[in-house]
Formats: structure tokens, C-alpha cells, sequence
């Protein structure tokens, strides 16, 4: 069956500090694909970042970086010098290949970046 | 560009009240999905579609029914409410296909249902 845990409950940074957030997966597929999603205070949903079993590149989009390393089943993002609009709950999700196509959620991490 | 739309927005029931809350999108998504999200759980899978006449069940679809009757639409039927189904429902939608790299949810807006 397909997991994903985020240990991470809760996180406090204050502004300008980086913050690593962590994700691990379980999943038998060789093929599958991993996401990352913001959901600021507002509630919606918003998309960051999808990766590919395939690629391991880790991947650079401004202050926002994500370390793929399939040895560790582990997909951490991490934000650079934080700042307040940083402020949001972080959601990891894996999408299973093998058939039913479904997408499962860990149960986030609140970040909370004070300024 | 509508994308996912969710109704109603918000929502109080009584137990034993029964309801559907609607998601229909306009992307021509074969893959559907409910989901709902409490505090400290995270989202959690209730039912999804992967086209028209196919649904399945997800992590938690007991008290939750839903039918696929068009690609566009997805609703999700509470037949007698209770009060742990109190919690923010989100409906989402993508394609599907084993690789297919267009395979990013969408997400509706949200309903929050609160059942007295």
C-alpha cells in the first residue's frame, strides 16, 4: 500500500531563516510520481512541484528547493530564506501508477515564519 | 477557464440530514476525487472516479456515496449526516493514464460542512 509521512507537525522559523520540510513515501511501484502542495491561510490548495520516479534531480525554483533521493524514499522541500507569506500548511503527495491512479496525501506540515 | 467548482461553499446539517455536495470541472479530467481534510489528518481520500460509470472507494468512504454519470461532473452524497462528518471537503480532478506527465490535481475551492 502507498504511504506518505510528514513527521513534521508544526515548524517555527523566524524571517530569513531556511526550513527543510520532510517527506517519506512507501510505495511498489516503480513508476510513480511525487507532489508538493501549498495551502496558505486563505484554504486553497495550489500546486509547487512534480517529480517523476525517474528523475532525481533535485530541482531550484527561487527561494524554493526539493532533494528527490529514492534510497531514502524521501522527497524534502526546502524553503530559503523564509518570509512571512511563507506561512502555510505544506502537503506531500504520492501518485500511484499501478492501476487505480489515485493521489495520497501526508498529513502536512504547518509552517509558521515570524516576523 | 472555471476549472474545478465546488458548491456550496459552506453548509450546516442536522444528523440524519441528507445532502450532495457538487464538483463539476471543465478540463476535461477523466480522474475525479473527493477528499476531505480535519486537523491533524491531513487529506484524506474518500472516493475518486477515473472516468464516466467508474468509481472507487479511497482511504474513508463510509457515509459518503458518489456517482460519474458525465466526465464533467462528480457529486458527493451524504445520506444521513453525523456529526465526525463534520470537516472542509475538496473536490480535485487531473488526468489520467499511467504516465501521462499532465497529471497535476486540481483542486476546487472548498466546502466546509458542519453537521449539528
Amino acid at each position: 500500500a502507498q504511504k506518505v509521512t510528514q513527521a513534521q507537525t508544526e515548524i517555527s522559523v523566524v524571517e530569513k531563516e531556511d526550513v527543510t520540510l520532510d517527506c517519506v513515501y512507501e510505495t511498489r511501484d516503480t513508476t510513480y510520481y511525487l507532489f508538493w502542495y501549498k495551502q496558505p491561510p486563505s484554504g486553497e490548495l495550489v500546486f509547487l512541484i512534480r517529480r517523476n520516479s525517474f528523475d532525481e534531480q533535485n530541482e531550484i525554483s527561487g527561494r524554493y528547493s526539493w532533494n528527490f533521493q529514492k534510497s531514502t524514499s524521501s522527497f524534502n522541500f526546502t524553503i530559503t530564506a523564509s518570509q512571512v507569506v511563507d506561512s502555510a500548511v505544506y502537503f506531500c503527495a504520492l501518485r500511484d501508477t499501478s492501476g487505480t491512479y489515485k493521489y495520497i496525501f501526508g498529513t502536512g506540515t504547518r509552517l509558521k515564519v515570524l516576523a | 477557464n472555471a476549472g474545478v467548482t465546488q458548491t456550496p461553499k459552506f453548509q450546516v446539517l442536522k444528523t440524519g440530514q441528507s445532502m450532495t455536495l457538487q464538483c463539476a470541472q471543465d478540463m476535461n479530467h477523466e480522474y475525479m476525487s473527493w477528499y476531505r481534510q480535519d486537523p491533524g489528518m491531513g487529506l484524506r481520500l474518500i472516493h475518486y472516479s477515473v472516468g464516466a460509470g467508474i468509481t472507487d472507494q479511497g482511504e474513508v468512504p463510509n457515509g459518503y456515496n458518489v456517482s460519474r454519470s458525465t466526465t464533467e461532473d462528480f457529486p458527493l452524497r451524504l445520506l444521513s449526516a453525523a456529526p465526525s462528518q463534520t470537516s472542509v471537503y475538496f473536490c480535485a480532478s487531473s488526468y489520467a493514464g499511467r504516465n501521462s506527465g499532465a497529471n497535476v490535481l486540481t483542486f476546487g475551492a472548498g466546502s466546509r460542512l458542519t453537521v449539528l
